[in-house]
């Protein structure tokens, strides 16, 4: 069965450092690549999506994903953290492999901690 | 534009009642999903509806578990008995008709069903 995993589980980081989130998938057939955000209270919203093109997609809120397909990999990517990017991201995958089948497989979440 | 909405936000019971989840999606959209969110993991699908028919339940618990969406529009989830497994956030999603040679279209999330099985 396709999976989509993320290593890192809890990020902890000062304000103004950079952050890379990864994200994995198992699969070698067309995706589409998703990263969605849940801040404390919230629900789920879509942060960056990739479909096609450009393997650099931008995000909103500064933050960007980079599609590597011999790697199998999305990882999030934001320059300089702010204290109000404390949430929690899943990393999703849209397993193409039936067109009608539109459901996401998600990861298991990073809770992202920025400290100010 | 109006959100998912899904009510109720919070149910407490007891194992081997029954409960009932309802969703009603953005206007218009046809997709409609039922993903279980478990502590610690990533939102599971359920049940995936085109209108009022079923594309995916092939990770719904069906001796439990059933949803219906009779009219294409809003729908409810039910678990008939619950287990003490089944303390999740219940997640409803809604996600208009794809563009012509797409696959996809972007999925809408409501703010979830919080249950708690005693």
């Amino acid at each position: 069965a396709q999976s989509v995993s993320q290593h890192n589980h809890h990020v902890i980081l000062s304000e103004a450092a950079s952050l890379e989130l990864g994200c994995n998938y198992s699969y070698g057939g067309t995706v589409n690549l998703f990263w969605y955000v849940q801040y404390p209270g919230q629900h789920l919203q879509l942060l960056l999506k990739y479909f096609s093109g450009d393997p650099l997609v931008k995000g909103i809120k500064g933050f960007e994903a980079e599609f590597i397909k011999s790697k199998f990999s999305f990882n999030l990517r934001k320059p300089s953290v702010q204290w109000s990017d404390t949430a929690e991201y899943f990393c999703a995958v849209k397993f193409n492999m039936d067109t009608g089948r539109r459901a996401l497989t998600f990861g298991s979440g990073t809770r992202l901690q920025v400290q100010p | 534009e109006a959100g998912v909405a899904q009510s109720p936000r919070y149910k407490i019971i007891e194992k081997r009642q029954s409960v009932a989840f309802w969703c009603n999606p953005i206007s218009g959209h046809a997709t409609l999903y039922w993903y279980q969110q478990i502590l610690g993991q990533g939102p599971k699908l359920l049940i995936q509806f085109q209108n009022n028919g079923v594309v995916d339940d092939s990770q719904l618990p069906k001796d439990r578990f059933s949803a219906e969406r009779l009219k294409g529009v809003d729908s409810t989830l039910k678990i008939q008995p619950a287990k003490l497994e089944d303390s999740a956030v219940y997640l409803c999603a809604s996600s208009p008709r794809p563009f012509k040679g797409s696959s996809y279209n972007e999925q809408f999330f409501g703010p979830g069903t919080r249950l708690t099985v005693l």
